[in-house]
């Protein structure tokens, strides 16, 4: 059993250049999240897809933030003309969504420096 | 923003001893789940709390939920030196998004 597998795990780029990053969900999962998180702060959400649809976006930091899930199973998060305080870990996390409430399962997160 | 708020911030205690932490939110939810990170790395789940429900155990782990007071505790019981790590609960509203808390940073020593 796989779960959440996010790549890479660690970017440094130079301000001004555009990063990606991408989210393998586990299989089964419907439910599809980003969220940032910075140095002692909590996960922060972002955006969320249920299969291919985005229902969610309007928490997308700015315009320069995109999301996509194309086929309804992997996603990619990608930050244009990045700036330092976009300097963060960049996490993913899936979910199945039923009746009765549903837990999300985390990857271990994309770390981006921004230098 | 965010719709939880963990107190403490931070608690340190001696292995063996008893943690508990709480979290306060403000909007009507549909469940509440704490979750636990180790520094660095992805936040692992820990246990899920539907609306109502009033109380639930899993090993060490015991959850309180008051949804008149919009707040949750969650206790370790005999608490061990790998149970440092950051704790957070995370509201999950009628559209199911989840929204964070800042955390509780525990610190057990050995």
């Amino acid at each position: 059993d796989t779960g959440v597998s996010q790549d890479p795990r660690h970017k440094i780029t130079k301000r001004g250049q555009n990063v990606t990053f991408r989210c393998d969900p586990i299989s089964e999962h419907n439910r599809l999240y980003w969220y940032r998180q910075t140095l002692g702060q909590g996960p922060e959400f972002l955006t969320y897809f249920q299969n291919e649809a985005q229902l969610e976006k309007s928490r997308l930091l700015s315009d320069r933030f995109s999301a996509e899930r194309p086929k309804g199973s992997f996603s990619t998060l990608e930050i244009q003309r990045t700036e330092q305080g976009d300097s963060a870990m960049y996490l993913c996390a899936s979910s199945f969504q039923g009746t009765t409430g549903n837990t999300i399962y985390f990857g271990e997160g994309s770390w981006l420096t921004v230098v | 923003s965010q719709q939880g708020e963990e107190d403490p911030q931070a608690l340190s205690i001696q292995e063996g001893e008893n943690a508990t932490m709480n979290c306060s939110y403000k909007t009507s939810i549909n469940n509440l789940q704490w979750y636990r990170q180790n520094s660095g790395r992805g936040l692992v789940h820990l246990i899920l709390i539907r609306s109502n429900e009033r109380e639930k155990h899993s090993g060490r782990l015991r959850v309180t939920l008051d949804t008149s007071k919009k707040s949750s505790s969650l206790l370790i019981t005999a608490s061990r030196a790998a149970d440092t790590a950051s704790y957070f609960c995370a509201t999950a509203n009628t559209g199911n998004q989840f929204y964070f808390g800042t955390g509780t940073s525990l610190t057990v020593i050995p």
